[in-house]
């Protein structure tokens, strides 16, 4: 079963920034969170990941709580083309164990 | 990073044939994994690529219906056998590196079965 919840759906305003939450409470101390978007008919597309420090990309931040049980994926400046399904996953990351199991995500309608 | 490639991109079978799906990545991979995206829903993994060995399935999949093999570590396949119109799906191939590092997907091979 996936280990997080998130919000099914969720609008943001073009140029707006879009905070996307992420729950995670029974994370272990050596799973990582990472997030990924699937844009209608492509696959997943790699964001972000962090283990306990803030992250940040040229696509999106990534603010993880300092108890690490939550997280918040922000895009700072919603475009239309940011409009997809976006997934919150915690993964032990090693080079032998490295499944990564996909919950129902938040599906993120940017509007102009 | 890697791109993954698979073939065909997509397809229409008859029921009670089987289709072979391919997937290459451009470097090598530590993992492989194969997930089903049906109508709608979220990506479920159907089992994990093993170089060299069997495959581990998740619950609800078997070796039988869904045959996967991985000479190398960098191509795998995976068989859809048997197909009814239950299977009808996007499968998708990922592969990463392990520690910390990306995983990364394909494009999907979206099978239709009449």
């Amino acid at each position: 079963d996936a280990k997080t919840t998130q919000p099914p759906s969720m609008d943001c305003a073009e140029g707006r920034a879009a905070n996307l939450p992420c729950n995670h409470s029974t994370i272990s101390g050596n799973e990582y969170v990472y997030w990924y978007r699937q844009i209608h008919s492509q696959g997943p597309q790699y964001i972000i990941h962090g283990l306990k420090n803030n992250e940040t990309n040229e696509m999106a931040s990534l603010i993880i709580t300092e108890d690490r049980k939550s997280s918040t994926l922000i895009l700072p400046h919603a475009t239309l083309r940011d409009t997809a399904v976006y997934y919150c996953i915690v993964r032990v990351a090693s080079t032998s164990y490295d499944k990564v199991i996909f919950g129902p995500g938040t599906s993120l309608s940017v509007i102009p | 990073s890697a791109v993954i490639s698979q073939k065909p991109s997509r397809d229409i079978c008859q029921r009670g044939t089987s289709l072979t799906i391919q997937c290459q990545v451009d470097s090598q991979v530590t993992m492989m994994f194969w997930y089903r995206q049906q109508p709608g829903q979220s990506l479920t993994l159907i089992a994990t690529a093993n170089q060299g060995s069997e495959a581990t399935y998740e619950s609800g999949f078997v070796i039988d219906k869904f045959p996967i093999s991985r000479p190398n570590l960098t191509f795998s396949t995976l068989t859809v056998s048997n197909m009814s119109p239950e299977d009808s799906s996007i499968y998708l191939c990922s592969g990463g590196t392990g520690a910390a590092g990306e995983l990364f997907f394909g494009e999907g091979s979206r099978l239709t079965v009449l």
